[in-house]
């Protein structure tokens, strides 16, 4: 599975949009970018995910270079209870184990 | 949407007792389930894969005897920590996926903080 790159931490302002981004330069054509939050001391809980097109749901929306090297994730209103740790993933289908990197750890600041 | 649920969400136990956590999918029949673990500060690492009805396959390094992986039904898997010791006190996680529900999404359980005293 190909290696993701994501800054350890950043903060953000509330009620701002969080940029986050992820470098995945050894992405294969056939490999997803998921991304996952997890709140401190709960389980991971799923965003979004995405193949070649930019993809948005009611939680946030996910923009990929055309090149598929690198990613963004963007929180369009971030509130307090967006402060998680926020996770990169490349995998062929999320029903494959799933291999966590170190993740950026965000803070959402009033 | 697909919940899993854990249970106990926290344990404490003493040195060389063994304790279960169970893991649920409870609105859909899971596939596959996952189990990872979580120290302080620290990523999750995926301890073993466990599909219904088969044998759980463990990642290298994991000792299969230690942490033993049932998934009889395609809603409940548990993990029992035989023979505890402090060095297994871990935040330990569960997931579930279905081909029915999306081939595309994992679905995380809350976890399970275990101290071992």
């Amino acid at each position: 599975d190909a290696k993701t790159t994501q800054p350890p931490s950043m903060d953000c302002a509330e009620g701002r949009a969080a940029n986050l981004p992820c470098n995945h330069s050894t992405i294969s054509g056939n490999e997803y970018v998921y991304w996952y939050r997890q709140i401190h001391s709960q389980g991971p809980q799923y965003i979004i995910h995405g193949l070649k097109n930019n993809e948005t749901n009611e939680m946030a929306s996910l923009i990929i270079t055309e090149d598929r090297k690198s990613s963004t994730l963007i929180l369009p209103h971030a509130t307090l209870r967006d402060t998680a740790v926020y996770y990169c993933i490349v995998d062929k289908a999320a029903g494959n184990k799933l291999t966590f990197g170190g993740g950026t750890r965000v803070l959402v600041k009033p | 949407g697909a919940v899993v649920s854990q249970h106990p969400s926290r344990v404490i136990c003493k040195s060389g007792t063994s304790v279960k956590i169970e893991c649920r999918s409870l609105d859909f029949q899971a596939t596959t389930m996952f189990w990872y673990r979580q120290f302080p500060k620290q990523s999750l690492m995926l301890m073993a894969t466990s599909n219904e009805g088969s044998k759980a396959t463990y990642e290298q390094g994991v000792e299969k005897d230690k942490f033993l992986i049932n998934h009889a039904s395609l809603t409940l898997s548990t993990l029992t920590v035989t023979s505890a010791h402090p060095e297994d006190s871990s935040f330990y996680i569960c997931s579930a996926t279905s081909l029915a529900v999306s081939k595309d999404t994992q679905y995380f359980g809350p976890g399970t903080r275990l101290t071992v005293l």
